[in-house]
């Protein structure tokens, strides 16, 4: 089955740096990447997602990128903030035309915004 | 915030009771997942229902079942509670398997 790898566990940058978070995985026929922000005590909310076709998606001060052949997909926030605070996961899926099926989720990033 | 819902929000049971979560799927989902996320680690898959049959199963034994309604509303049953069992239960919805929406959650305490 799919396994997903993510690193760093704790990620700890100054207010108004960038965070980059680096996630792979092993099953060459996954194609949705979705990236999840679990505040504490609170749902997993998604941020941004990608799908196989795709090799980089931005929306704000968000962005996703994605190597298919080495099987490793980012995520990239700028200017960071201290609500961006929070515990971040990456998830793959074989799902059809947008990964509804079965996500395989990663160990979790713990970022910490300073001021 | 999603559309999603889910009851209780917490819950203590002891070891080898039985116990009945509850999900609302968004309105316009048909697609309900249960994943548990244990504390410190990402969710794991249980199982995943499409108009109500069984679409795809995680690595949890036969303990755990579920149910998909009408409505597309789903229940997650856990039998035989083990001290393991103790977790955060979550419920995703999605529309023809899209995008997964999470639910807030029910927590499991198993004493």
């Amino acid at each position: 089955g799919e396994n997903v790898e993510q690193h760093p566990s704790t990620l700890s940058v100054q207010e108004g740096d960038s965070a980059v978070i680096k996630c792979t995985y092993s099953d060459s026929a996954s194609n949705y990447f979705p990236w999840y922000k679990q505040e504490l005590g609170k749902r997993p909310q998604l941020i941004i997602d990608i799908r196989s076709n795709v090799g980089e998606k931005k929306d704000q001060r968000i962005a996703v990128t994605l190597n298919k052949t080495a099987k490793h997909f980012s995520l990239h926030i700028t200017e960071t903030q201290p609500e961006d605070s929070a515990v971040y996961f990456c998830a793959a899926s074989r799902g059809g035309t947008g990964g509804g099926n079965k996500l395989t989720f990663g160990t979790g990033t713990q970022l910490k915004v300073e001021l | 915030e999603t559309g999603v819902t889910q009851s209780p929000t917490h819950l203590i049971k002891t070891r080898g009771q039985q116990v009945t979560l509850r999900c609302s799927s968004q309105s316009g989902h048909n697609t309900v997942s249960w994943y548990q996320q244990a504390l410190g680690q990402g969710p794991q898959f249980i199982f995943q229902y499409y108009r109500e049959e069984e679409n795809g199963r995680g690595n949890f034994p036969p303990r755990f079942s579920g149910l998909q309604f009408p409505n597309y509303s789903s229940e997650l049953n856990v039998n035989a509670l083990e001290l393991d069992d103790s977790a955060l239960y979550l419920c995703a919805s999605s529309r023809n398997q899209e995008t997964q929406y999470f639910g807030p959650g029910t927590r499991l305490l198993v004493l």
